[in-house]
């Protein structure tokens, strides 16, 4: 079974861009949890998509959001990019939250 | 009520040493705790996890030990060897409301 996708692998950015990432889950998980990833914070929970409906949320500005696909495929954004936005995001997708199957993530560098 | 407190931020071991990582959680209604392992460049991994009415599980070098009572439960890895050198984060879960609370991760280097 393939494990979860994420695209791109690396993205660099200016301030006040928008970025898109892409996440893939594992075939038949319809859960898709989005973290931010960094070295002071640990994982950061964004937000939960399940069958095409946010169901939890973190505590993120607005400017990040994110959908589900019908396929469970998963896009999150962030619009108006900040220096402090630069981190690891993974994806993971789960068929129960006892166990999440993480993706390798994308570096964000904003400059 | 929601946080798991996850302490050391950091931790040195000798190889063939023990690591011990531990955990503490306030809302008693979480009902499976595990540990997830990251290598650099890597997404974590679910290593082991319990549940609250077992005190005790092992998997080969790796054993979660779990006391109800004070909610703490702790990761200990027997004979530390290099290649377990990792991130490591403990959880909880909250399986009614679909949620996963992670621990801010312990940075683990096993010295050769």
């Amino acid at each position: 079974k393939a494990g979860v996708t994420q695209t791109p692998r690396y993205l660099i950015k200016t301030r006040g861009q928008q970025v898109t990432l892409s996440c893939s889950p594992i075939s038949g998980h319809r859960s898709v949890s989005w973290y931010q990833q960094t070295p002071g914070q640990g994982l950061q929970f964004l937000f939960e998509y399940f069958s095409e409906t946010q169901r939890n949320k973190g505590n993120f500005p607005g400017r990040f959001s994110g959908r589900q696909f019908s396929n469970s495929r998963s896009e999150m954004n962030v619009s108006t990019l900040e220096l402090g936005d630069s981190a690891l995001y993974l994806c993971a997708s789960s068929l129960t939250p006892y166990e999440q199957y993480f993706g390798p993530g994308t570096r964000l560098t904003v400059t | 009520q929601q946080q798991v407190k996850q302490s050391p931020q950091s931790l040195i071991v000798q190889k063939g040493g023990i690591s011990i990582i531990n955990c503490a959680y306030e809302n008693t209604a979480f009902d499976y705790f595990p540990w997830y392992q990251q290598f650099p460049g890597k997404g974590p991994a679910l290593l082991i996890a319990i549940r609250p009415d077992v005190s005790e599980k092992k998997e080969g070098r790796f054993t979660i030990s779990f006391n109800k009572s004070a909610k703490q439960f702790s990761l200990h890895i027997m004979d530390s060897q290099p290649g377990d050198s990792a991130t490591y984060f403990c959880a909880a879960t909250l399986n009614r409301d679909d949620k996963i609370i992670f621990g801010k991760g312990t940075r683990l280097h096993i010295l050769p």
